[in-house]
């Protein structure tokens, strides 16, 4: 099975700068990876999808790159705001066409004014 | 809002109750899920629903009953529940035909065992 690491320490930056959030894995090379946004006490929402042919994708403020040869994921938001506070989520297809994902702990961002 | 309610937001129950917790979709989705989501822990799948067949169940205890009467409703029937039980319980639906499995997911219902 896949197994994601995100790091489990809070990021706290200040407002406007660039947010970098990072998600390893250690097993095979997924197709695409997914990236959500969870706010205390709700469900995660999905921001954004990269397949493993493309580098970096980008959505307004966010852009997310992935290396398949580093097995990494790097999830950028720039000009942060603190409304952008929230935990971020990446996850990966389970393996074997089962269309049930992988979600890593997340990483909480706390963006101060 | 992502199309998926999930009612009640939040229940407390003793160890000897009865409830259920209700998902429904409004996307026109095919598959449906249900999570476990404990505290400082990833989302822990739970059952996956498609066409109204259920086609995982994460070898959860069988205090835990789903049913999916059709592919917009998803219930989580709960009966002698215990205290580790407590946890945000999550609903996501996933559009079927699709070659990825993005979810999108309900509110949750923050659930309670004394």
């Amino acid at each position: 099975s896949q197994k994601i690491e995100q790091n489990s320490e809070a990021l706290n930056i200040q407002e406007g700068k660039t947010a970098t959030l990072t998600c390893n894995y250690t097993n095979y090379s997924p197709a695409y990876l997914q990236w959500y946004r969870q706010d205390p006490g709700r469900g995660p929402v999905f921001l954004l999808l990269i397949r493993e042919n493309e580098k970096e994708k980008r959505k307004e403020r966010l852009k997310v790159t992935f290396d398949t040869t580093l097995k990494q994921s790097l999830f950028h938001i720039t000009a942060s705001q603190p409304a952008d506070s929230a935990t971020y989520l990446c996850a990966l297809p389970t393996s074997g066409g089962s269309y049930i994902p992988t979600f890593g702990r997340g990483t909480s961002l706390i963006v101060h004014p | 809002e992502t199309g998926v309610t999930q009612t009640p937001r939040h229940l407390v129950m003793g160890m000897t109750n009865k409830k259920s917790l209700k998902c429904e979709q409004h996307l026109g989705h095919n598959a449906m899920y249900w999570y476990k989501q404990s505290a400082k822990k990833p989302l822990e799948l739970m059952f996956v629903y498609n066409f109204k067949e259920q086609t995982e169940n994460n070898s959860v205890p069988s205090r835990f009953s789903p049913e999916c009467p059709n592919s917009s409703h998803l219930f989580l029937h709960l009966h002698t529940l215990q205290p580790e039980d407590s946890a945000l319980y999550l609903c996501a639906s996933r559009p079927s035909g699709g070659s990825t499995d993005t979810q999108y997911f309900g509110p949750g219902t923050r659930l309670t065992v004394l």
